[in-house]
C-alpha cells in the first residue's frame, strides 16, 4: 500500500536551534515529492518540489533533500515565525495527472 | 494573480442536514482538487476533476458526498446527509497538469 509517513509529530525548538523533519514514503513510480507549509486556519501553502534523487533546494532557513525513500526538511537557526505544521506529499502516477498522497504533518513550534 | 478561493470559510450544521461547498480555482489552471482534513491529519484526497471530467473519486463516499465542475471553472462539493465525523475542514486545490497544487483556505464544518 502507498504510504507517507512524517516524524516527528511534534518538535518543539529554541530559536537559533537547527533541526531536522523526516518523510518516508512507500510509493512505486514517484514523480516527485512536495512540501508545503500549513499555518493554524490556512490552506497549505507550496515550498519545494523535489523529482530525483540526490536533489536539494532551498529557500531562507529551508532545505529539502531527497532520496530513493525519505525526504528531509532541514530548518537552519529557526526563528518563531518558522512556526507552523509541515506537510510532505508524493505525486505517483494515476491517470493522465497523478495523484499525491499527504504524510500527517510535524508540527512545529519555534520558542524565543 | 488571485488565489484559490472557497466560500464558506466556516460552517456549522445539525447532523443529518446538507451542505455545500463553493470553489473558484486559479485562472487557467484545469486540474482541480477537493481534500477532507481531519483534524492532526494531513489532506485526504476527496475528488480530483481535470477541467470537466472527473479523474479520481476512489475515496469519495458516494452514498452522502457528490460534486460537480460547471464548465471546467467552478466546482461545488455536497453532503447530504451529513454525519458526525464529516466535521473536518474542506480545502479546495488547483493546478496545471502534473503542477504543484495550490490551496485555498478551506472551509471548516462543524456536525453537532
Amino acid at each position: 500500500e502507498d504510504q507517507v509517513t512524517q516524524s516527528p509529530e511534534a518538535l518543539r525548538l529554541q530559536e537559533g536551534e537547527s533541526s531536522s523533519l523526516n518523510c518516508s514514503y512507500t510509493v512505486s513510480g514517484l514523480r516527485g515529492l512536495f512540501w508545503y507549509r500549513q499555518d493554524p486556519g490556512k490552506g497549505p501553502e507550496f515550498l519545494f518540489t523535489l523529482y530525483s534523487a540526490g536533489e536539494e533546494k532551498e529557500k531562507e532557513r529551508l532545505k529539502a533533500t531527497l532520496t530513493k525513500k525519505e525526504s528531509f526538511l532541514h530548518i537552519t537557526a529557526p526563528k518563531p515565525e518558522d512556526s507552523a505544521t509541515y506537510l510532505c506529499a508524493v505525486h505517483f502516477p494515476s491517470g493522465n495527472t497523478g495523484k499525491l498522497i499527504f504524510g500527517q504533518g510535524t508540527t512545529l513550534q519555534v520558542k524565543p | 494573480e488571485a488565489g484559490v478561493a472557497q466560500s464558506p470559510r466556516y460552517k456549522i450544521i445539525e447532523k443529518r442536514q446538507s451542505v455545500a461547498f463553493w470553489c473558484n480555482p486559479i485562472s487557467g489552471h484545469a486540474t482541480l482538487y477537493w481534500y477532507q482534513q481531519i483534524l492532526g491529519q494531513g489532506p485526504k484526497l476527496l475528488i480530483q476533476f481535470q477541467n470537466n471530467g472527473v479523474v479520481d473519486d476512489s475515496q469519495l463516499p458516494k452514498d452522502r458526498f457528490s460534486a460537480e465542475r460547471l464548465k471546467g471553472v467552478d466546482s461545488t462539493l455536497k453532503i447530504q446527509p451529513a454525519k458526525l465525523e464529516d466535521s473536518a475542514v474542506y480545502l479546495c486545490a488547483s493546478s496545471l497538469p502534473l503542477g504543484e497544487q495550490f490551496f485555498g483556505p478551506g472551509t471548516r464544518l462543524t456536525v453537532l
